[in-house]
This record gives C-alpha cells, sequence and structure tokens, in this order.
C-alpha cells in the first residue's frame, strides 16, 4: 500500500464548478498537509499549508484536514480555465521529507 | 522573494556519458536542498537530501555514486548523473528550504533529461 493514495484523474469540469480534490494516507505520523500546482514541464508551486487537522482558507482554495480519517481535501471555488494543471498533495512528519501523492490533473473548460 | 532555478533545463546525452545539473537560490540561502525524480504520470519520488559542506543523504534504491550530489555553497546544489543510461531519462527537480521553522520547499522548474 503507498503511503499517500491519490486519483490521476483527469477531472475535467466547466468554468466556474466547485472542485474537490482528496488524499488519503496512511501513516498517522504526518503532521504537516500541503498541495502543490504543477504545470506541464514546470516545477510544482505551494498552494496551501496546514498543520495538523482543521481548515484553511486562501481565495479561492480551502484546504481540510481530518487525521482521523487520514484525509485530505482541497477544495476549489469558482474554477477558472488557468486552474488546468496538475495537483499534488504531499505529506510531512517532519524533518523536511515530503511524500507526494501521484498528482491529480484537473482540467477546467471555458 | 523564494526563487530557485535550474539549469539546463533541457538535456539530451548519449548512453554512457554524464550529465550536470545545478540548482540555485536565487535570492535567499539554502541550507539544504532536495533532489526530485518525477518519472511521467507519476509522482515526485525524493532521490537525496543534501545539507550545506556535508555528505548527501540518500533514499533507500538511489545509487550515490551514479547520482553524484555536491551542495558547496548555500546557494548551490548540483546533481551528476554519471554514465547515463536511457532508463536514467527523467524529469529531475530540485527544492530548496531557506527557513529553520517552515516546512516550506522552494521548488525549481525542473530539467527534461533524455538519454539516447
Amino acid at each position: 500500500q503507498k503511503e499517500v493514495e491519490q486519483d490521476p484523474g483527469p477531472l475535467s469540469v466547466p468554468e466556474g464548478a466547485i472542485v474537490s480534490l482528496n488524499c488519503t494516507y496512511s501513516n498517522s505520523a504526518f503532521q504537516y498537509f500541503m498541495w502543490y500546482r504543477q504545470y506541464s514541464r514546470k516545477g510544482p508551486e505551494l498552494l496551501m499549508y496546514t498543520y495538523s487537522s482543521g481548515n484553511k482558507e486562501d481565495g479561492r482554495f480551502t484546504a481540510q484536514v481530518d487525521k482521523s480519517s487520514k484525509y485530505i481535501s482541497l477544495f476549489i471555488r469558482d474554477s477558472q480555465p488557468s486552474d488546468s494543471a496538475t495537483y499534488l498533495c504531499a505529506l510531512s512528519g517532519g524533518f523536511q521529507k515530503l511524500v507526494f501523492g501521484t498528482g491529480t490533473r484537473l482540467l477546467v473548460s471555458p | 522573494g523564494a526563487v530557485v532555478s535550474q539549469h539546463p533545463s533541457r538535456v539530451i546525452c548519449k548512453s554512457g556519458t554524464s550529465v550536470k545539473i545545478e540548482c540555485r537560490s536565487l535570492d535567499f540561502q539554502a541550507t539544504t536542498m532536495f533532489w526530485y525524480r518525477q518519472f511521467p504520470k507519476q509522482s515526485l519520488m525524493l532521490m537525496a537530501t543534501s545539507n550545506e559542506g556535508s555528505k548527501a543523504t540518500y533514499e533507500q534504491g538511489v545509487e550515490k555514486d551514479k547520482f553524484l550530489i555536491n551542495h558547496a555553497s548555500l546557494t548551490l546544489s548540483t546533481l551528476t548523473v554519471t554514465s547515463a543510461h536511457p532508463e536514467d531519462s527523467s524529469f529531475y527537480i530540485c527544492s530548496a528550504d531557506g527557513t529553520s521553522d517552515s516546512y516550506e520547499q522552494y521548488f525549481g522548474p525542473g530539467t527534461r533529461l533524455t538519454v539516447t
């Protein structure tokens, strides 16, 4: 079993839709939860960063962490074509090492 | 701020040759840099962690004699793929962690290596 599971997609939605992206994990030692966005042939860029359980909102993005279920989510409101990219969850138990999900490819059509 | 660059962005080399990839933190000092490899439609896999002035720590299954890492300064780390083979063709991405109280890593744009 992989440490982090993420549906690779692609996930296709119309412009303006609410997008839900998810990851599940198996290691209860993970304490830091991040979402990265990666455009084709580019390096990942950090979108959201959460420590422990709870919600965090930043503009159109909301990150949720449920440690009891080992389940994390990223919601994108009012999705735009420019949001089309691959979204990777990344988890860390500390000491800087990140474990990435496979990434979900999101396609937002105009 | 927190910009990381990589050079080259794309390289094609012949089997058996060596290739060096540079990773630079442009506007901050990076005590720790990380090297990842990403195969098509797969996740980023950590290859090694390097701290300035000390030997790199390699992940299980990564050959340290094949992937040479040098972190000679607080702004530069290099990855040398020695005796490259076609199976080494991949997207190599570095990241840098410049702060002591954050787990955020700043990623470079990646280097596409193709070994023919």
